[in-house]
């Protein structure tokens, strides 16, 4: 089964810190996705990457920003947190060209609070 | 503006009868449309898809019918049982042309009582 690892389950963090969120897929999909979820606004794309070093801006990519320095590690940062940011992240990945057919794999997600 | 969307913020339903989700569309160009699940503090999980050269899918209890002419697609899950309580977001991807990446629905939440 593919597995996608988010280091974090809850973190909580002070306002302006700028926060690492963390990532690592090991089934070797070229495409990798981060998202917030809110209430009553689903789930809003941030950034997404097909490949290494390659990244593109989503629906809501102010204030973030994203690495992508290895095939299977994708990480999302917070530049000076807000408490606006307070939300659920959630990574995702799929092998290249197949999202529509077998969806997306999501990792368990990151509860962030910012105070 | 929205190109997938989940008019009902929450369905209630009885255990053992069945819970109709929806979803609408504007993008004529999507082509496969999916349904998935998330527990609270859990990431959403794949639940069934559909092309658009279908109109229904079946997976158990799980059944997804596309209406191409109605930009309209629903998921039937009977009988409902109290584990499907669970918030559901529609998806839906446009292949041709495009990196085919999905557009999310903001989700139903579904609660199934004993």
């Amino acid at each position: 089964d593919v597995k996608v690892t988010q280091s974090s389950r809850y973190l909580v963090k002070r306002t302006g810190e700028k926060v690492f969120l963390e990532c690592v897929q090991d089934m070797d999909h070229e495409n990798m996705f981060w998202y917030r979820q809110d209430p009553g606004l689903g789930l809003r794309l941030i950034y997404f990457s097909y490949d290494v070093k390659m990244k593109e801006k989503g629906d809501i990519p102010e204030g973030y920003s994203v690495s992508r320095e290895k095939k299977e590690r994708f990480s999302l940062i917070l530049e000076s947190a807000s408490t606006n940011q307070t939300s659920m992240y959630l990574c995702a990945s799929t092998a290249f060209g197949t999202g529509h057919l077998y969806g997306y794999t999501f990792g368990s997600g990151t509860r962030l609070t910012v105070v | 503006d929205q190109q997938v969307k989940q008019n009902s913020p929450s369905l209630s339903v009885q255990e053992g009868r069945i819970s109709i989700l929806n979803c609408d569309y504007t993008n004529s160009m999507f082509d496969y449309f999916l349904w998935y699940k998330k527990y609270p503090a859990e990431g959403p999980t794949f639940l069934i898809s559909i092309s658009s050269i279908k109109d229904k899918n079946e997976d158990g209890r799980f059944t997804v019918f596309l209406n191409k002419s109605a930009k309209h697609l629903s998921l039937h899950i009977v009988p409902s049982q109290p584990g499907d309580s669970a918030v559901y977001f529609c998806a839906a991807s446009e292949v041709r042309g495009s990196q085919g990446n999905l557009i999310f629905g903001k989700g139903t939440k579904l609660s199934v009582k004993p």
